[in-house]
């Protein structure tokens, strides 16, 4: 298994600033994705980041709201721009080692408060 | 209806009981995971399935592809075993996860 580690675990933000989120994996991984969970919601993929190129987003997000790097194989950032109270959610990675029918290891979360 | 549906919603037990959480899916999978959350928010994953039995510790997953359906039991419960626990189905080649709304169980000792 992998050991993932984000930062930061929490933060408590104001209304129209932005938030970074970093993802660190102790080992080189294929697959890095970065998942909202909503208050009593359950999990919500954002995009796939992608190392050396831009990130594959889903539905309903947007690069210049999310945009994410992935500079290698073991880390990626996340920030979420613009925040507004509709983003506080808990933000987490999780990586996998191949595309399909691999097990995803996910990170420990940020939880994110947007005032 | 959701593609993967899990019940019961909320599971309330004693420290020792053997608890059972169903999931049951109406697409074609590739494999079945749960996973668990704790109250911090961070996920681990339990198990990957595609067919049969696994166990680890004192928790047992099984899973029938011709009912697609998905149990996961734990046997002897600890107050320890208090957390959310989701059903995620991935489907074919694609390693995207498609997740139930999840299972809170909480054991009082």
């Amino acid at each position: 298994s992998a050991v993932i580690s984000q930062k930061p675990s929490r933060d408590i933000c104001q209304r129209g600033t932005s938030l970074t989120i970093q993802c660190q994996v102790d080992s080189q991984v294929t697959m890095m994705f970065w998942y909202r969970q909503q208050p009593g919601q359950s999990l919500t993929l954002i995009a796939t980041a992608n190392q050396g190129s831009e990130a594959t987003y889903e539905s309903g997000f947007v690069i210049d709201k999310f945009p994410i790097s992935r500079p290698n194989l073991t880390f990626s950032t996340l920030t979420v721009s613009n925040m507004s109270p509709e983003d506080s959610s808990i933000y987490l990675c999780s990586v996998a080692q191949q595309r399909g029918g691999s097990e995803q290891f996910f990170g420990p979360g940020t939880r994110l408060t947007v005032l | 209806k959701n593609e993967v549906e899990q019940s019961p919603q909320n599971l309330t037990a004693q420290e020792g009981e053997f608890i059972t959480i169903n999931c049951s899916y109406s697409v074609g999978i590739s494999a079945l995971h749960w996973l668990q959350q704790h109250p911090g928010g961070g996920i681990v994953s339990l198990f990957m399935l595609s067919s049969g039995k696994k166990k680890h510790g004192r928790l047992i997953a099984t899973i029938n592809i011709q009912e697609k359906h998905s149990s996961l039991h734990i046997t002897a419960s600890h107050p320890r075993d208090s957390a959310v626990y989701i059903c995620a189905v991935t489907r074919g080649s694609n390693y995207k996860l498609t997740f139930g709304k999840g299972t809170l169980l909480t054991v009082n000792p």
